[in-house]
């Protein structure tokens, strides 16, 4: 399917685990991004990438690492899940050029209990 | 550091009236910027995207504004339905790879 896939949609676990969120696209788009959404407080960006194995930190990178060894896929990993990473997960994905839109996914529901 | 605000949160309006909902933002070096709306428990859909060259950009029902140098944009959606009833949310980017930075939405009710 053409578009911008999260996975899983919902996840649960526990303090301390580690947790991985897939986010593959299907445009090659060299840009992609990682945000959260919390009430309160919007959406804020984690981490970004703006072509294979090119990386940088967001807003709010602490406690998560990211990779991008192929351009499609940006996961997003959290060494050690703790409370306050609970909240709700989006990539989105650009190309490059001023008239190109960012694409979100589906969002991934984490909860850390 | 930009910054992004969208007034008022919440809007209700009955079934037929034309919707307004303001973005502002505090730097005009922005490279596009885009309107999204958000259903409950739902990713982000791209609605237009109106590039920093363009004053306007029209779809289907939706029409968006551009002013640069007094950092606003509009999106008007005409006749509004109940099925428009979303949070929207504006987003900038500095540059083209830049991050975008999101207002914080006007949640709208369209009664019927």
């Amino acid at each position: 399917d053409a578009g911008i896939t999260q996975s899983p949609r919902y996840k649960i676990t526990e303090t301390g685990r580690q947790v991985t969120l897939m986010c593959h696209q299907t445009w090659s788009h060299s840009y992609m991004f990682w945000y959260r959404q919390d009430l309160g407080h919007g959406l804020r960006l984690i981490y970004y990438s703006a072509a294979a194995d090119i990386t940088d930190k967001g807003e709010v990178p602490d406690g998560y690492v990211v990779s991008r060894s192929k351009t499609e896929n940006f996961p997003l990993t959290l060494e050690s899940a703790t409370r306050s990473q609970t909240s709700v997960y989006f990539c989105a994905s650009r190309g490059t050029g001023g008239g190109t839109e960012a694409f979100f996914g589906q969002g991934t529901r984490l909860t850390v209990v | 550091k930009q910054e992004v605000t969208q007034i008022p949160a919440a809007l209700s309006v009955p079934e037929g009236e034309n919707l307004v909902l303001n973005c502002s933002f505090t730097d005009s070096a922005i490279y596009n910027l885009q309107w999204f709306r958000q259903d409950p428990g739902k990713g982000l859909t791209s609605l237009l995207l109106i590039q920093s060259s363009q004053r306007e950009q029209t779809s289907g029902r939706l029409n968006a504004s551009l002013d640069k140098s007094s950092g606003r944009s509009t999106l008007y959606i005409a006749a509004s339905q109940p099925g428009d009833s979303a949070t929207y949310l504006c987003a900038v980017p500095k540059a083209a790879g830049n991050k975008l930075t999101f207002g914080g939405g006007t949640r709208v009710l369209v009664k019927p």
